[in-house]
């Protein structure tokens, strides 16, 4: 089955850009879509085809996707930011709905 | 408003079933695949069953492929999770989550969740 790889954490001081990597064989060739979950929270998604956003998340977000490794990243880091950030992918293997083991993001 | 509320959760013994419910409002509930997502505690997001807007596409984890059942009513707006032969590593929360396609797309990802319900097997 697919396997994405997110890392375990990331650390960012307020006001400067986090950026969370998502790998994966190829991943270029599929859409990506990232989510926010805050403690307590369902997941919100925050970004969806790569590089869209939904209505309502701020501009500061914005994702890309090449070879094999998507990158979600976050302009102007705020406090209200910190949480777990999980990508996703649709595959044509096993599991179709596949998620990266999340990364939580620290806002020192 | 889109919401989607879950509901059957709960404390179940080992080897025991248990009925997971997803009552949908605020959208066409027939035109879209639902989703059941589940949250172990402390751990990240498992995708586990999906269902297409008419039923004919239904998919499974290979963790839970024999077990579980995923089910719709669309004359109800509403989502089930049939869950069989529980097992200790099925606790976790369980999410429902819109699609914001009707099937298999190549592309589906979810654009609403609900709060999800929590499930502990044990005994």
């Amino acid at each position: 089955s697919y396997v994405l790889t997110q890392p375990p954490s990331v650390s960012v001081a307020p006001g400067q850009t986090a950026r969370i990597t998502c790998g994966g064989n190829n991943i270029g060739s599929k859409s990506v879509h990232w989510y926010q979950q805050k403690p307590g929270q369902a997941p919100v998604l925050v970004v969806y085809d790569d590089s869209d956003r939904p209505s309502g998340i701020p501009e500061r977000f914005s994702g890309s996707n090449s070879g094999n490794t998507a990158t979600l990243t976050i302009s102007r880091v705020e406090a209200g930011d910190e949480a777990d950030y999980y990508c996703q992918v649709w595959d044509s293997s096993s599991d179709p709905v596949v998620f990266g083991g999340g990364t939580k993001l620290t806002v020192l | 408003e889109v919401q989607l509320v879950e509901s059957g959760g709960g404390l179940v013994q080992p080897g025991r079933s248990l009925r997971l419910s997803c009552a949908a409002s605020g959208f066409t509930f027939d035109d879209y695949a639902m989703h059941w997502v589940r949250q172990a505690p402390g751990k990240g997001l498992e995708w586990v069953s999906g269902i297409s807007w008419n039923s004919g596409s239904i998919g499974y984890a290979d963790s839970v492929k024999g077990r579980f059942t995923i089910s719709r009513d669309n004359a109800k707006n509403s989502l089930y999770l049939q869950m069989n032969s529980l097992r200790a590593e099925d606790t976790a929360l369980y999410y429902c989550a819109k699609d914001v396609f009707g099937g298999n797309s190549g592309q589906n990802y979810f654009d609403y969740w609900g709060q999800g319900t929590l499930v502990t097997v044990s005994s």
